[in-house]
């Protein structure tokens, strides 16, 4: 497709137990982020992808959280031993390679995973 | 650190009159801003971006921006607001790396 792809759109599960969410970012984007966004709140940085670049993992709230890039294309998020504040939707975006101030900077989302823990 | 701090967390304005979303930013160098709108059960969509050519940034649906060191600030403005402009809007910072830091966002409300 042409746009970023997100999937599950909707995951319930339960407390303690793994999810994967998987982003399919726009075909030639370089950079790959996920955030999270709960409910009446702002969008919360979790990690970022540029290129071969060491990704930056400094939003990631805990251990639990975990994220791979396989192929400088897809990306994987793992949230592993699931809590009830992990829920939360879920927004990957991906954009063309940051070249600084006069970069594109324009991230393109996706429609986001809704994950739910019980 | 970059940060942005967005004033309001809603704003209501009646159909036809100006709109005006407030953010400040927080940054160590010149930075790039941008302001994204998210409608009810849709994606984030970029409205404007400045990046150091011109203070004041045109964008899609009417808005504009004005960037103004002197004030860190980053207002977004509208003259007449149109009954689809209802959304969520985030002021958003870039680092040098490129990542973009998202404020809390503002609820934009329109009144027939």
């Amino acid at each position: 497709g042409a746009g970023v792809s997100q999937s599950p759109s909707n995951k319930v599960t339960e407390k303690g137990k793994d999810v994967e969410l998987r982003c399919d970012p726009i075909s030639g984007h370089t950079a790959l982020y996920w955030y999270r966004q709960s409910l009446g709140q702002g969008l919360e940085f979790l990690i970022y992808f540029q290129g071969n670049s060491a990704p930056d993992k400094s939003g990631l709230p805990s251990d639990r959280f975990s994220a791979e890039r396989t192929g400088g294309s897809v990306s994987t998020l793992t949230i592993q031993r699931t809590q009830q504040e992990d829920s939360a939707v879920y927004l990957c975006a991906s954009s063309l390679a940051w070249s600084g101030p006069m970069g594109t900077g324009e991230l393109f989302f996706g429609e986001g995973s809704r994950l739910t823990v019980l | 650190a970059q940060s942005v701090t967005q004033l309001d967390s809603h704003v209501s304005v009646s159909e036809g009159t100006p709109v005006l979303l407030r953010c400040n930013y927080s940054s160590s160098y010149s930075p790039s801003l941008f302001w994204y709108v998210q409608h009810p059960n849709k994606g984030l969509q970029l409205l404007l971006k400045y990046t150091s050519a011109a203070t004041l940034v045109k964008g899609i649906n009417g808005f504009e921006a004005e960037f103004k060191k002197s004030e860190t600030s980053f207002h977004l403005t509208k003259p007449s607001a149109h009954m689809s402009d209802a959304a969520e809007y985030f002021c958003v910072v870039s680092d040098p790396g490129g990542k973009l830091i998202f404020g809390q966002g503002t609820e934009l409300s329109v009144k027939p």
